[in-house]
């Protein structure tokens, strides 16, 4: 199975700023990454796809990046409401389709 | 509108069996894989599997490969996720997701909490 590893797995930010969040696989997985959000008590949502793609509704704020096996998530200017918990996951090969660990976006 | 609304909360002893269930609708059923996560209290995602309701083709995730058996009806458009023998350890919330291809999930269902207790 492909790992995938998500840095930090805590973060402290204030509103306002530049967040980035760093995924790295265990093997090339040419873009094959998605990205979600979840709040406390509710089902994740998807941002990005294909590492970059930007899901229907989703800000512009959020924004993906990377190839091989490093990816990164950036949250441009952070608003209150995406104090939340990210999750890359990979869909490169056969399944299973692994999720990072995940990475908590706190307020500062 | 896109929609995938889970049964309700379960609570089980250990031993015991369970089949929860996530109906789909504003979507043709039978044209999209859809996949159960598992969450346990506090923890990461997990991805589980996924079946094509077309065809019933199933892949699991080797970790809960013999666990579970993850199946469908697409003539009520609902897939269920089932145990035959629950543990303490099964535990944890589980989503059901609609899945792009077999690749990743545009649509969650709110999430059915299984709590295994003697």
């Amino acid at each position: 199975d492909i790992q995938m590893t998500q840095s930090p797995s805590s973060l402290s930010a204030s509103v306002g700023d530049r967040v980035t969040i760093t995924c790295r696989a265990s093997q090339g997985i040419s873009n094959s990454l998605a990205w979600y959000q979840q709040k406390p008590g509710k089902a994740p949502k998807l941002l990005l796809y294909a590492a970059s793609r930007l899901e229907s509704g989703v800000p512009s704020r959020f924004s993906g990046s990377g190839s091989g096996t490093d990816y990164t998530l950036t949250i441009s200017s952070l608003q209150p409401e995406d104090f939340a918990t990210y999750y890359c996951q990979q869909y490169y090969s056969t399944p299973p389709r692994t999720f990072g660990q995940g990475t908590k976006v706190e307020i500062k | 509108e896109v929609q995938l609304v889970q049964s309700g909360a379960e609570v089980k002893k250990p031993g015991e069996s369970l089949k929860i269930s996530c109906k789909g609708s504003g979507y043709s059923f039978t044209s999209h894989w859809i996949g159960w996560v598992r969450q346990m209290p506090g923890k990461g995602l997990e991805w589980m599997g996924i079946i094509y309701p077309g065809d019933s083709n199933t892949r699991y995730s080797p970790s809960f490969q013999g666990q579970v058996t993850i199946s469908a009806d697409k003539s009520i458009s609902t897939a269920y996720l089932q145990w035959s023998s629950l543990k303490a350890s099964d535990t944890a919330m589980y989503y059901c997701v609609r899945h792009v291809a077999d690749d990743y999930g545009d649509y969650w269902g709110q999430g059915t909490l299984v709590t295994v207790s003697s």
